[in-house]
């Protein structure tokens, strides 16, 4: 079993809808958890982290942190076409010195 | 503030070469990690280096290793080349104890024959 899977979709969403990215883990000592958004040919960008359960909002994207259940989701509202990327979650271990991604999701979102 | 820089942007090597890969920390960051990415795959950890020690390692066998210079600049070598390292490789950088917010450079695009 992997540390963390994600639908790698793809995604197709017309302009303006809500869209909901979702990676589960099964180690429950990760400690931080991040979402990333990558265009093509390019490195990593971080959009949020989060470190405990419940909610973090930032424009038009909401990071959600279910620790009990191991999920860990990212909306993304009004989506725009230059939402149109890849999204990874990532996890760091509670030592620290781990680190562990999806294999991301393909986002495309149609004008 | 300058950001992350890795160099080359790409290379091609044969099976059985060595690589080098350099990364630049982002301006005051004192942490890097190195990460490789294969096509349609998220980014795999290689290792992390703090006060120019290895303090992480993920599952790469030893032919990865790595360097940290006092400017917190960083190597990544890979020795005795196979084809399935042929990926894009990844360095990010932070302060320590912050790797949460790791900034990441463009990459290195390896290519091996």
């Amino acid at each position: 079993q992997k540390e963390v899977e994600q639908d790698p979709g793809p995604l197709s969403v017309p302009e303006g809808a809500i869209v909901s990215l979702n990676c589960t883990y099964s180690n429950s000592a990760f400690q931080y958890f991040m979402w990333y958004r990558q265009y093509s040919r390019k490195g990593p960008e971080l959009l949020m982290y989060t470190y405990s359960s419940g909610n973090k909002e930032d424009g038009r994207f909401t990071a959600q942190v279910d620790k009990s259940s191991k999920y860990i989701s990212l909306f993304i509202r009004d989506s725009q076409p230059s939402d149109s990327a890849t999204y990874l979650c990532a996890m760091i271990s509670n030592t620290g010195n781990q680190f562990y991604f999806g294999t991301g999701t393909s986002l495309t979102v149609i004008p | 503030e300058t950001g992350v820089t890795q160099s080359p942007t790409h290379l091609i090597k044969t099976r059985g070469q060595q690589v080098t890969l350099r990364c630049s920390s982002q301006s005051g960051h004192n942490t890097v990690s190195w990460y490789q990415q294969a096509l349609g795959q998220g980014p795999q950890f290689i290792f992390q280096y703090y006060r120019e020690e290895e303090n992480g390692r993920g599952n790469f066998p030893p032919r990865f290793s790595g360097l940290q210079f006092p400017n917190y600049s960083s190597e990544l070598n890979v020795n005795a080349l196979e084809l399935d390292d042929s990926a894009l490789y990844l360095c990010a950088s932070s302060l320590w104890g912050a790797a949460q917010t790791q900034y990441f450079g463009p990459g290195t695009r390896l290519l091996v024959l």
